[in-house]
């Protein structure tokens, strides 16, 4: 079965710094990684997703997320972070047409 | 993007009664639904699986007659919870997979259910 692990349960984060929540998969076959963002008591946002191409993936609100098949990682990057990016933040991977979440990284952004 | 809408978005009943949750694609076809379950602090559990016309298909350890799941169109997928009690409170989930529209899934806003 795939699966992504996120190891950071938290990460924080000054403004203007930029950030990195981290994700690795387990997959067998060709990834279909996706980011998303929850803010409190809302539905997931989409951030972005890798289906194939480019291993850098450019998303919504600046973010981005880099493709690395050698270290079976999907990290998600911003260069500057803003105190709105605070927010619970998902990796994904489809399984079988059903998307498959990680435990969620709160990311904290301090002004 | 499109949109899919859940209502209602807070809901608060009695142990015993069944509440009615609904899910719709604004914007597009839906043709596969899936509904999720979250608890505070937790990942989204996904719950089940349905396409329009058939017969949701549950994840193990979900019981299918506690959480009925009616997928009646290509744009409404309904989810009731049976005889609900408190463990049973939660926010849930709903999201929409529809060809028009990609690869991604997208989620609605979450309806909190509460069981006193």
């Amino acid at each position: 079965a795939q699966s992504v692990a996120q190891p950071e349960d938290q990460v924080n984060v000054a403004e203007g710094n930029p950030l990195t929540v981290k994700c690795t998969y387990s997959v067998s076959g060709n990834p279909y990684l996706f980011w998303y963002v929850q803010y409190p008591n809302r539905g997931l946002q989409f951030l972005l997703k890798y289906i194939t191409g480019d291993n850098l993936v450019k998303g919504s609100y600046g973010f981005e997320a880099e493709f690395n098949k050698s270290q079976t990682s999907f990290h998600l990057k911003k260069p500057s972070a803003l105190v709105s990016d605070s927010a619970l933040y998902f990796c994904a991977v489809r399984d079988q047409g059903k998307l498959v979440f990680g435990a969620g990284t709160i990311l904290r952004v301090k002004s | 993007g499109a949109v899919v809408s859940q209502h209602p978005s807070r809901v608060i009943c009695k142990s015993g009664t069944s509440v009615k949750i609904e899910c719709r694609s604004l914007d597009f076809q839906a043709t596969t639904m899936f509904w999720y379950r979250q608890f505070p602090k937790q990942s989204l559990m996904l719950m089940a699986t349905s396409n329009e016309g058939s017969k949701a298909t549950y994840e193990q350890g979900v019981e299918k007659d506690k959480f009925l799941i009616n997928h009646a169109s290509l744009t409404l997928s309904t989810l009731t919870v049976t005889s609900a009690h408190p463990e049973d409170s939660s926010f849930y989930i709903c999201s929409a997979l529809g060809l028009a529209v990609g690869e991604e899934q997208f989620f609605g806003p979450g309806t909190r259910l509460t069981v006193l």
